[in-house]
């Protein structure tokens, strides 16, 4: 089985745009979630999506949002970008997202200017 | 109460000696606490995950080690090899997919 997948893999942005990411999970995995990862402050969870409805929210401000779609594909969106939004954000993927197995994907990298 | 704090932030060990990793956490909710392996440029990889139901779980050179009354769980990678240099983290959560994460230990093993 092919892993997660995510792209694009590197994004430079300048601060007001805004972005939108792609995740691709595991063939059969319903359960995607998304994390932000950053030298300061570590790997934070930012949502859950199952079955295209938001089952999780981390504690991110509402400019990050994101979506599933009815083939598990998700995409995360984050709007009026800050230069402190620079960061890996990494998908994970589940069978059932009921606290089993995630398996992550390489991450996007999205710098900031 | 959703944090897991997670030592020591670094650790050298010679090849061969035995690396250990310490978490602890307070939320008596958690009841799933994996371990996480990153290699720079890579995502995050399941290395060992436990319940709260067992004390140790071992695979291979990897064991987890888990005390439910000092809410406190500890990952020892025997044999250690320069291979195994890499970010790992531990990580806790309620039956969901939402991982809560320690900090992350940067292991570094010389030959």
């Amino acid at each position: 089985k092919a892993g997660v997948t995510q792209t694009p893999r590197y994004l430079i942005k300048t601060r007001g745009q805004q972005v939108t990411l792609s995740c691709s999970p595991i063939s059969g995995h319903r359960s995607v979630s998304w994390y932000q990862q950053t030298p300061g402050q570590g790997l934070q969870f930012l949502f859950e999506y199952f079955s295209e409805t938001q089952r999780n929210k981390g504690n991110f401000p509402g400019r990050f949002s994101g979506r599933q779609f009815s083939n598990s594909r998700s995409e995360m969106n984050v709007s009026t970008l800050e230069l402190g939004d620079s960061a890996l954000y990494l998908c994970a993927s589940s069978l059932w997202g009921r606290g089993e197995t995630q398996y992550f994907g390489p991450g996007t990298r999205l710098l900031v200017l | 109460q959703q944090q897991v704090k997670q030592s020591p932030q670094s650790l050298i060990v010679q090849k061969g000696g035995i690396s250990i990793i310490n978490c602890a956490y307070e939320n008596t909710a958690f009841d799933y606490f994996p371990w996480y392996q990153q290699f720079p440029g890579k995502g995050p990889a399941l290395l060992i995950a436990i319940r709260p139901d067992v004390s140790e779980k071992k695979e291979g050179r990897f064991t987890i080690s888990f005390n439910k009354s000092a809410k406190q769980f500890s990952l020892h990678i025997m044999d250690s090899q320069p291979g195994d240099s890499a970010t790992y983290f531990c990580a806790a959560s309620e039956s969901t997919d939402k991982l809560i994460f320690g900090t992350g230990t940067r292991l570094q093993v010389f030959p």
